[in-house]
């Protein structure tokens, strides 16, 4: 099992409501990444848990909060977000962080801030 | 600062012949080099990896060279088909967890 399920696919949600992403692998993966991802531009790391723990925020604004349940869950919580947040967010898991490693990605879900 | 950078936004080929992707990066510090396939409204999907101690590897219908010292790497699709149309993502890593990605190149495959 090489998957990476995300819920939901779509979500449309306004500037002031509080919604959450998920992403589940059960690869044993110990590495996990949330991604951004605009129209026609490559995906742009956010957030790596490695071993549950946040191990690194590439500088991301407060209204997006990771959370890592168990080695198998990531959360994403969304709060008063901004139309400009709209993009496909991406989960993505690794056996670990570090080098040689490849990063298996989610389909995505698909955000419209209104 | 792009530090991977594929320069052929899009690359035309007709189905059964080569497609030649071609990636250039400038960091001497990466190690380890992925390619990534992307059809819309999905995710990338693994393609192919290449460490920095090989120049070749290869797998079914896809072969990634790297040139260390051109700082280059391509991807080769042989024979090219129709599914194989989708956006290719050249990424690049050194000893950590960061992957930097090129802007992608979007292949049409021709019947």
């Amino acid at each position: 099992d090489t998957e990476v399920t995300q819920t939901p696919k779509h979500l449309v949600m306004g500037m002031t409501n509080k919604k959450s992403l998920k992403c589940e692998q059960h690869m044993g993966h110990r590495a996990m990444y949330w991604y951004k991802q605009k129209a026609k531009k490559p995906p742009e790391l956010m957030f790596v848990y490695s071993y549950e723990k946040l191990s690194i925020n590439e500088s991301v604004p407060s209204r997006f909060s990771p959370e890592c349940p168990n080695s198998s869950l990531l959360n994403l919580h969304l709060h008063a977000l901004q139309p400009e947040d709209s993009a496909l967010y991406l989960c993505a898991s690794s056996p670990r962080t570090g080098g040689g490693n490849e990063q298996y990605f989610g389909p995505g879900t698909r955000l419209t801030v209104t | 600062d792009q530090q991977v950078k594929q320069n052929s936004p899009s690359l035309s080929v007709q189905e059964g012949r080569i497609s030649i992707l071609n990636c250039d990066y400038t960091n001497s510090m990466f190690d380890y080099f992925l390619w990534y396939k992307k059809y819309p409204a999905e995710g990338p999907t693994f393609l192919i990896s290449i460490s920095s101690i090989k120049d070749k590897n290869e797998d079914g219908r896809f072969t990634v060279f790297l040139n260390k010292s051109a700082k280059h790497l391509s991807l080769h699709i042989v024979p090219s088909q129709p599914g194989d149309s989708a956006v290719y993502f050249c990424a690049a890593s050194y000893n950590d967890y960061k992957l930097s990605f090129g802007a992608g190149t979007t292949v049409t495959v021709r019947a």
